[in-house]
């Protein structure tokens, strides 16, 4: 596609409920990211795929949290037995060059909120 | 210590000045650096990455990198209301894969 496209734009969930998270990247981007911002901070890493590679998945905060992504197509960021600090805009962002090394191309974000 | 750090702001300057917007770094072993705007409910957009010591133009903005003092700054000559948003100082090891970014300084260009 022309742009990162994620949905759904916007989630309200229950406390204790699973959620997943989709990012379509951009046509041809091997490299794609999930990032969380928390609301008034900054971007915290949380996965990195890098074509079929196995992924890094050193950011993720807890064993709640899991990615596939299968080659370089969609990815999706599941979030079991969601808490209330889960609260947060998610950020997929994709790149063509392996690592990022000219920047990134980020999705309009997935806004989850949990209540 | 933060791996990225910048003042939060807000930084407030009048149409038509120079915003300055500066960024410092912990890890020496950093190679890339970007800068990104991020408007209000948005998500952030590329400005500017730049890899080497000294400045880099593009258009109104110039990218400045000082790796002995591990500190990188964004200027915006002829500042716009439009330019009003976050900006996000962002940095990468070269041959790593993960970009560390700033918590971001709030700019307001007041007409």
């Amino acid at each position: 596609g022309a742009g990162v496209s994620q949905s759904p734009s916007n989630k309200v969930t229950e406390k204790g409920k699973d959620v997943e998270l989709r990012c379509d990247p951009i046509s041809g981007h091997t490299a794609l990211y999930w990032y969380r911002q928390r609301l008034g901070q900054g971007l915290e890493f949380l996965i990195y795929f890098q074509g079929n590679s196995a992924p890094d998945k050193s950011g993720l905060p807890s064993d709640r949290f899991s990615a596939e992504r299968t080659g370089e197509s969609v990815s999706t960021l599941t979030i079991q037995r969601t808490q209330q600090e889960d609260s947060a805009v998610y950020l997929c962002a994709s790149s063509s060059v392996p690592g990022g090394n000219y920047g990134y191309t980020f999705g309009s974000g997935t806004r989850l909120t949990v209540v | 210590q933060k791996e990225v750090e910048q003042n939060s702001g807000p930084l407030s300057v009048p149409e038509g000045a120079i915003a300055s917007l500066n960024c410092t770094y912990s890890d020496r072993g950093s190679q890339s650096f970007f800068w990104y705007r991020q408007y209000s409910g948005k998500s952030p957009e590329l400005i500017m990455f730049i890899y080497s010591n000294g400045d880099k133009e593009d258009g109104r903005f110039t990218a400045q990198l000082n790796k002995a003092s591990q500190y990188v700054s964004l200027l915006i000559r002829d500042s716009q209301p439009s330019d009003s948003a976050t900006y996000l100082c962002a940095v990468k090891n070269t041959g790593g894969f993960k970009t560390i970014f700033g918590a971001g300084t709030r700019l307001f260009v007041k007409a």
